[in-house]
């Protein structure tokens, strides 16, 4: 049975240049979200896509930062013109509806290692 | 603010003493579910308990949830060395129309000395 997978597992870019994360969530499963998680931090929400409904973009940190959900599957997060401080580790998770109003568990990838130099 | 705190942020304990962390929220919930992260990988569902459930146990763990104090509590009895990772609380909470989002807290960075 296949998990979250996410891909690449690290990525070492330059200062400006665009990077694409990818994200391939458990099937059948609505929710997707995208976090950060800096060195010996918590999770940072970025962004959440649930269904059909417009995503929630309130924590991307600024309009450098995008993501697109194509056929209510595989979700790509785009860092344009990175910067020395988007250096983290990239985290997706989805989940299933556990009720009409409630989400089950968040299964999460192994994570995308982003480097900026 | 955060809608979900965990305390203490840091936990040092001995082999085979129990540890006890606890989370804190604000506004009602669904559900609150406990997350296990070992050092550089992705974190780890362990238990949930729903907003009509008080206790909750699943092997070593026990978690409790008060919602009139808008509480949690996660208890590792008898830990291990391996039980070493952080713990985080995460708090589903209604929040547009029939849709629901889940926000985690900061974490808890556990350490069980051998």
């Amino acid at each position: 049975g296949a998990g979250v997978s996410q891909s690449p597992s690290n990525k070492v870019t330059e200062k400006g240049k665009d990077v694409e994360l990818r994200c391939d969530p458990i099937s059948g499963h609505t929710a997707l979200y995208w976090y950060r998680q800096s060195l010996g931090q918590g999770l940072e929400f970025l962004i959440y896509f649930q269904g059909n409904s417009a995503p929630d973009k309130s924590g991307l940190p600024s309009d450098r930062f995008s993501a697109e959900r194509t056929g209510g599957s595989v979700s790509t997060l785009t860092i344009q013109r990175t910067q020395q401080e988007d250096s983290a580790v990239y985290l997706c998770a989805s989940s299933r509806k556990l009720t009409s109003a409630s989400y089950n568990e968040q299964f999460f990838g192994p994570g995308t290692r982003l480097t900026v130099l | 603010s955060q809608q979900g705190e965990e305390d203490p942020q840091a936990l040092s304990i001995q082999e085979g003493e129990n540890a006890t962390m606890n989370c804190s929220y604000k506004t009602s919930i669904n559900n609150l579910q406990w997350y296990r992260q070992n050092s550089g990988r992705g974190l780890v569902h362990l238990i949930l308990i729903r907003s009509n459930e008080r206790e909750k146990h699943s092997g070593r763990l026990r978690v409790t949830l008060d919602t009139s104090k808008k509480s949690s509590s996660l208890l590792i009895t008898a830990s291990r060395a391996a039980d070493t990772a952080s713990y985080f609380c995460a708090t589903d909470v209604l929040y547009t129309g029939a849709n629901s989002k889940l926000t985690f807290g900061k974490g808890i960075t556990l350490s069980v000395r051998p």
